[in-house]
């Protein structure tokens, strides 16, 4: 069993739509979540960050965490085409895995004009 | 701050060649990471240095590579004997030991012929 499951894709949405992207983890021991935005071919951009549980909210973008069940979200508002991309959750346990991240599979996001 | 740099971006190799990409860092940034990427799938941890020390490294991490950071700033990572398995986006990231957020460059592309 992987570490970090998250949801397959890919994902089409229209422009304008609520985007709801998901992964669940098995490490209880992670304590740092974080969001990146990857398009084609380019490196992965950090979009959220947070190490609590509960909501964080940045512009149209909301990550929500929930420690006890092993879940977490990101929540786009008003999609855009320019949202188009791969969304990657990842993790980090830094007292014994030295802030490597753990990456989820990556769900592929198409938002239609 | 210009960002994580690397080069080559792209890197066609015959196997059984050695390759050797560079990395470097947002400035003042003491922590270097390296992950590879293959198609479809989240970036995997390969090893990450602090300052000049190599702290940790995956056993994804074969005895055909090797990663260095001589004097802390810049980091190259070399594969010895390339295999078509090796073909993979590289990653190389920064971050600062007070924030577990790490900053990722545009990768290396690497196909092994």
């Amino acid at each position: 069993q992987k570490e970090v499951e998250q949801d397959p894709g890919p994902l089409s949405v229209p422009e304008g739509a609520i985007v709801s992207l998901n992964c669940t983890y098995s490490n209880s021991a992670f304590q740092y979540f974080m969001w990146y935005r990857q398009y084609s071919r380019k490196g992965p951009e950090l979009l959220m960050y947070t190490y609590s549980s509960g909501n964080k909210e940045d512009g149209r973008f909301t990550a929500q965490v929930d420690k006890s069940s092993k879940y977490i979200s990101l929540f786009i508002r008003d999609s855009q085409p320019s949202d188009s991309a791969t969304y990657l959750c990842a993790m980090s346990d830094p007292e014994t895995s030295g802030s490597r991240l753990t990456f989820g599979e990556g769900t592929q996001l198409t938002v239609n004009p | 701050d210009t960002g994580v740099s690397q080069n080559p971006r792209h890197k066609i190799t015959k196997r059984g060649q050695n390759v050797t990409f560079r990395c470097d860092p947002i400035s003042e940034h003491n922590r270097l990471y390296w992950y590879r990427q293959t198609l479809g799938q989240g970036p995997e941890f390969l090893t990450y240095f602090q300052n000049e020390a190599q702290l940790e490294k995956s056993r994804l991490l074969s005895d055909r590579f090797s990663a260095e950071r001589p004097k802390g700033s810049f980091s190259t990572l070399e594969i010895q004997r390339t295999e078509q398995g090796d073909s993979a986006m590289y990653l190389c990231a920064s971050s600062i030991p007070s924030r577990e957020t790490q900053y990722f460059g545009p990768g290396t592309r690497l196909l092994v012929l």
